[in-house]
């Protein structure tokens, strides 16, 4: 079945620093999402993207759906200890509606 | 609060029983999606729903699970003679076509968490 590649799988940064995260897939979606997740809880959207191409932004964090359709890049500026969570990708299929396909995730840790 | 919310937040039972969870959606959304998570995995499909049509089931949903939406609102989703295996996070997300119908954002409940014994 369709799978999303995320890198890396955990982050151990300074506060302060910038954060990059990637998904890539050998399939073409149509929409990619970013979703921060905290322990016991549900995802949280945080980006949604539906153009190749398009770069998005919301506050600190910045997103690009890849020209090919296939990849996507999560950025977090000037990173603080409340980022702290894991971050997941997630794609919807070529024929654009519907379920999701998510990455692995990637654990993000802040140290004050 | 307009969010999706699910009922319960936590559910342990013995193996064998049977479990039915909740999910209301967002109110003015008509598609609502059931996922599993299981620990250090992301989630994993297994329903979906438009209005009170049940459009496409995973694999992953055994004869074990039935899922119901009646009246186009809320969704049930119940598993029959719980294994441990089915130990997971039960998450719901909802949402609606916006743009001529070519976008589609999903927003999530915050999760029943599943632990058979």
């Amino acid at each position: 079945g369709q799978q999303l590649n995320q890198s890396p799988q955990s982050m151990f940064i300074q506060e302060g620093e910038d954060v990059s995260m990637n998904c890539t897939s050998s399939s073409i979606f149509n929409t990619w999402l970013w979703y921060k997740q905290d322990p016991g809880e549900g995802p949280v959207l945080l980006i949604a993207l539906y153009k190749a191409g398009e770069l998005t932004s919301n506050g600190r964090l910045t997103a690009q759906f890849g020209i090919t359709r296939k990849d996507s890049f999560l950025n977090i500026s000037a990173s603080i200890p409340s980022d702290v969570g894991i971050y997941f990708c997630a794609s919807a299929g070529g024929t654009s509606y519907g379920k999701l396909t998510f990455g692995q995730g990637t654990i993000l840790t802040v140290h004050p | 609060d307009t969010g999706v919310s699910q009922n319960p937040r936590h559910k342990i039972t013995k193996r064998g029983q049977n479990v039915t969870f909740r999910c209301d959606p967002i109110s003015e959304h008509n598609r609502l999606y059931w996922y599993r998570q299981t620990l250090g995995q992301g989630p994993e499909f297994l329903t979906y729903f438009q209005n009170e049509a049940q459009l496409e089931k995973s694999r992953l949903l055994s004869d074990r699970f039935s899922a119901e939406r009646p009246k186009g609102s809320f969704s049930t989703l119940e598993i029959q003679r719980t294994e441990q295996g089915d130990s997971a996070m039960y998450l719901c997300a909802s949402s609606s076509l916006t743009s001529g119908g070519h976008q589609e954002t999903q927003y999530f409940g915050p999760g029943t968490r599943l632990l058979v014994l």
